[in-house]
């Protein structure tokens, strides 16, 4: 099984809200990952966790928290988001090793009105 | 810094013909290069991948190809479908991915 599934699918949200993104594997992968995509462009990495630890923040600004609550599970936490802020968020997994295949989840489409 | 140029950026074939798409990394020590294909709508998905001890990689109509002293690899799509329309990526693999801007094909019925 190599599946990511990331809930909700859509999400349509005001610049005052706060709300969460989630995501879970089943794979034993111990690294995980939050991308952020635009239309038509490739996704680009936002954070990565390697044993429940944060490894990787690319300059992400803190209006988007990540959190890995447990081996399986991981969440963005969204507050007072920028309409420009609106993309798919793909969440992805692999074994924590350089090189290692990362399985994608199909994503959540967020727009920030 | 690190970068996959991807070419071409557009591909519009005729059901049944091959597809190319070429692309050239720029970080010598990678040997790692997964090609993922992206519908409308959904997650990127893995499709094929190779790793720097081979040349060469087929997987039923797909066929992947590395040159690690020219820094270049290709993905190859014979006998081309309807449902093989989507954008393709191909990744240069490490600590970190780095993606091809992408190739939108088109596979005309």
């Amino acid at each position: 099984d190599t599946e990511v599934t990331q809930t909700p699918k859509h999400l349509v949200m005001g610049m005052t809200n706060k709300k969460s993104l989630k995501c879970e594997q089943h794979m034993g992968h111990r690294a995980m990952y939050w991308y952020k995509q635009k239309a038509k462009k490739p996704p680009e990495l936002m954070f990565v966790y390697s044993y429940e630890k944060l490894s990787i923040n690319e300059s992400v600004p803190s209006r988007f928290s990540p959190e890995c609550p447990n081996s399986s599970l991981l969440n963005l936490h969204l507050h007072a988001l920028q309409p420009e802020d609106s993309a798919l968020y793909l969440c992805a997994s692999s074994h924590p090793l350089s090189g290692e295949t990362q399985y994608f989840g199909p994503g959540t489409r967020l727009l920030v009105l | 810094g690190e970068n996959v140029e991807q070419h071409p950026s557009t591909l519009s074939v005729q059901e049944g013909d091959s597809a190319v798409i070429k692309c050239t990394y720029s970080d010598s020590a990678s040997n790692y290069f997964p090609w993922y294909k992206q519908e409308l709508g959904k997650g990127p998905q893995l499709i094929i991948d190779i790793r720097s001890n081979v040349g060469e990689k087929k997987d039923q109509r797909i066929a992947v190809t590395l040159n690690k002293t020219a820094k270049h690899f290709s993905l190859h799509i014979t006998e081309t479908q309807p449902e093989d329309s989507a954008v393709y990526f191909c990744v240069q693999g490490g600590n970190k991915l780095v993606f091809g801007a992408g190739t939108i094909l088109r596979v005309k019925s």
